[in-house]
């Protein structure tokens, strides 16, 4: 049962241009997501996070998207550049230690 | 200068060995884990310590026995390897509530 998905698994976006990734949910008690990016040969980076209590939270480039009735949340890189290019794994947890990640999207800026 | 580290890097044995990985952190975080990604590039979780307690144990074969000597370090051993345990095992730590920061990774291949 994968209560946190990425259905796009690769995406591809000019540089300069927005990317959009995206992830839904199903489990409602999830109150706090995160943002990952992963180089191969590496460990997943956090990127950005974003609380139940809010619908927004921005850094930089990278915004995050929550939209609760939907159980959907995504990630907006403005402008995308090339070393963006790394698989982005967004991940869910419900006040506990256990945090679970869907299965990422691989994302590539092409230059 | 290295937040989460992990040894070795690759492993590469027989099936039926018994084989270990280390992890340390140097984030002062109380909790650890260790995250399993499989050839589909899922990434479970499978245990999580919290000041040396157990909090987490997904269902892992019980071959998988992790230990936290404190709260600094979790390692993970391995009885009777099977082919099926060939994977990418991540180690992890966090505060409560707050990002995971993942070490590089430690590819397991069983022959």
């Amino acid at each position: 049962d994968q209560q946190v998905k990425q259905n796009s698994p690769s995406l591809s976006v000019q540089e300069g241009r927005i990317s959009i990734l995206n992830c839904d949910y199903t489990n409602s008690m999830f109150d706090y997501f995160l943002w990952y990016k992963k180089y191969p040969a590496e460990g997943p980076t956090f990127l950005i996070s974003i609380s139940s209590i809010k619908d927004k939270n921005e850094d930089g480039r990278f915004t995050v998207f929550l939209n609760k009735s939907a159980k959907h949340l995504s990630l907006h890189i403005v402008p995308s550049q090339p070393g963006d290019s790394a698989v982005y794994f967004c991940a869910a947890s419900s006040g506990t230690y256990k945090y679970i990640f869907g299965t990422g999207t691989r994302l590539k800026v092409l230059a | 200068d290295t937040a989460v580290s992990q040894t070795p890097k690759y492993l590469v044995t027989q099936m039926g060995n018994d084989k270990s990985i280390k992890c340390e952190q140097n984030l002062g975080h109380d909790t650890m884990y260790w995250y399993k990604q499989d050839s589909k590039k899922f990434l479970k979780i499978m245990f999580s310590y919290n000041n040396k307690e157990l909090i987490i144990n997904e269902t892992v074969p019980n071959r998988f026995s992790p230990k936290s000597p404190d709260k600094a370090h979790l390692n993970l051993h391995i009885n009777s390897l099977e082919l099926g345990d060939s994977a990418v095992y991540f180690c992890a730590s966090s505060l409560y509530n707050s990002p995971l920061h993942f070490g590089n990774g430690t590819r397991l291949t069983v022959t």
